[in-house]
């Protein structure tokens, strides 16, 4: 069965510091991984897609099939990136059907 | 951007008793939209997934005839949690899919927290 880790429930740093929020997963399938960020009362909502190559609010990701991870990093925290952020693995042919990890709250401190 | 609209945001009632909560797509039309469960301190689990004109599809493990789900026009779905008990007390999401197979986004609503006294 498909399963994404998130080992981290808590990760603190300081403003500027280099940040790095680990996960992992199992999938038999092709794996298609998604961030997704919670801001403080708000909702869930898209940080970025591995597909997409791209880089949102200085974020990257790499989906590393070998060691079956797909880390989010950001060379200079700030302190408006605070937030709850899910790592989601696609389990279908919609982009709902997703399994997300446990999360990790994401603290920058000034 | 797309907005999805989650009502209530809060539900307290009493053992037994039912609660619908409703997901609406205030500015597309979704096809799709999914439902998610998340205990206190866990991560999101993806409870089924409605479709427009026809019967949801449940993921494993979900009741079908507790948590019933209707997707009657293409910017409504609900959610009903029949005969709830204490042990349904979660906070319920919903999402809404919008574009073709290139392009999909995913919307969330805002959540519902339901307590079961």
């Amino acid at each position: 069965a498909q399963r994404v880790t998130q080992p981290e429930k808590l990760l603190s740093v300081f403003k500027g510091a280099p940040v790095e929020l680990k996960c992992n997963y199992s999938y038999s399938g092709s794996p298609e991984l998604f961030w997704y960020v919670q801001y403080s009362r708000q909702r869930l909502q898209l940080l970025l897609r591995h597909i997409s190559r791209e880089s949102i609010k200085g974020f990257t990701a790499d989906l590393n099939k070998g060691e079956t991870s797909f880390h989010l990093k950001k060379p200079f925290a700030q302190e408006e990136d605070s937030a709850m952020y899910y790592c989601a693995l696609r389990i279908g042919t919609s982009y709902g059907k997703l399994t997300f990890g446990q999360g990790t709250i994401l603290t920058v401190h000034p | 951007g797309a907005v999805v609209s989650q009502h209530p945001s809060w539900v307290i009632c009493k053992s037994g008793t039912s609660v619908k909560i409703e997901c609406r797509s205030l500015d597309f039309q979704a096809t799709t939209m999914f439902w998610y469960r998340q205990f206190p301190k866990q991560s999101l689990m993806l409870m089924a997934t409605s479709n427009e004109g026809s019967k949801a599809t449940y993921e494993q493990g979900v009741e079908k005839d507790k948590f019933l789900i209707n997707h009657a026009s293409l910017t409504l779905s609900t959610l009903t949690v029949t005969s709830a008990h204490p042990e349904d007390s979660s906070f319920y999401i919903c999402s809404a899919s919008r574009g073709g197979k290139t392009n999909e986004k995913l919307f969330f609503g805002s959540g519902t927290q339901l307590s079961v006294l």
